[in-house]
């Protein structure tokens, strides 16, 4: 099993760019999660999908932020604009079992 | 309110010596999860355990055992002889009965010393 797959693994972009951020879930898993991690404010969850079908976004930061699930092995978190608050590590994990999270390896985003 | 706290930000400690890190948890439900994550230097997040608010048994897993305690809402973390490759960010966790939402600690890095 490849794990939880994420690209890319570092992403360098200006301040105004789009970003998206890409995630591909464990073949089975059927709940997927996006969360951000920061010095500042640790790990925040970001959204989480179950079935595909957005659950709880209440913890996305602002409207630049959106996250799509259009199948059950591909998930996108784009950030349009980006804003140099916007660097962090995002995570994405996906489960199948209640609780029992598989976490990609993270990108890295840093916004110029 | 969810609330996770580790209030150790950082530990040393020299190879072969014991290290506990701790972790308070602040919730209103009666049923929820606690967990444990390491983050490697590498970055990716693994899973350690997960303990549900009824099993108040600890565990113990080769070199890592865990000590729950509802009474002082804390679910601490023991590894016994240290490694170097122990050296890692620990992230402590709660989440409610469904699994899905989740509040973390802020870690505690553990580096342990050759």
């Amino acid at each position: 099993d490849a794990g939880v797959i994420q690209s890319p693994r570092h992403e360098v972009t200006e301040m105004g760019q789009e970003v998206t951020l890409r995630c591909k879930p464990i073949s089975g898993h059927n709940s997927l999660f996006w969360y951000r991690q920061t010095m500042m404010r640790g790990l925040e969850l970001l959204i989480y999908f179950n079935n595909n079908v957005p659950i709880d976004d209440s913890g996305m930061p602002e409207d630049r932020f959106s996250a799509k699930m259009p199948n059950a092995s591909f998930s996108t978190l784009k950030i349009q604009p980006s804003e140099p608050r916007d660097s962090a590590v995002y995570f994405c994990a996906s489960s199948l079992i209640q609780g029992r999270y598989t976490f990609g390896s993270g990108t890295r985003l840093t916004v110029v | 309110a969810q609330k996770v706290t580790q209030a150790q930000t950082e530990i040393s400690v020299v190879e072969k010596e014991d290290v506990t890190l701790d972790c308070v948890y602040e919730t209103r439900d009666t049923t929820y999860y606690l967990f444990w994550y390491k983050q490697p230097p590498s970055g990716e997040l693994v899973f350690l355990i997960r303990r549900n608010s009824f099993d108040e048994q600890n565990e113990i897993s080769g070199r890592y055992s865990w000590n729950f305690q509802k009474s002082t809402s804390s679910f601490n973390f023991t590894i016994t002889a240290s490694q170097v490759v122990d050296s890692a960010v620990y992230f402590c966790a709660l989440s409610d009965f469904t699994g899905n939402q989740f509040y973390f600690g802020t870690g505690t890095s553990l580096t342990v010393i050759p």
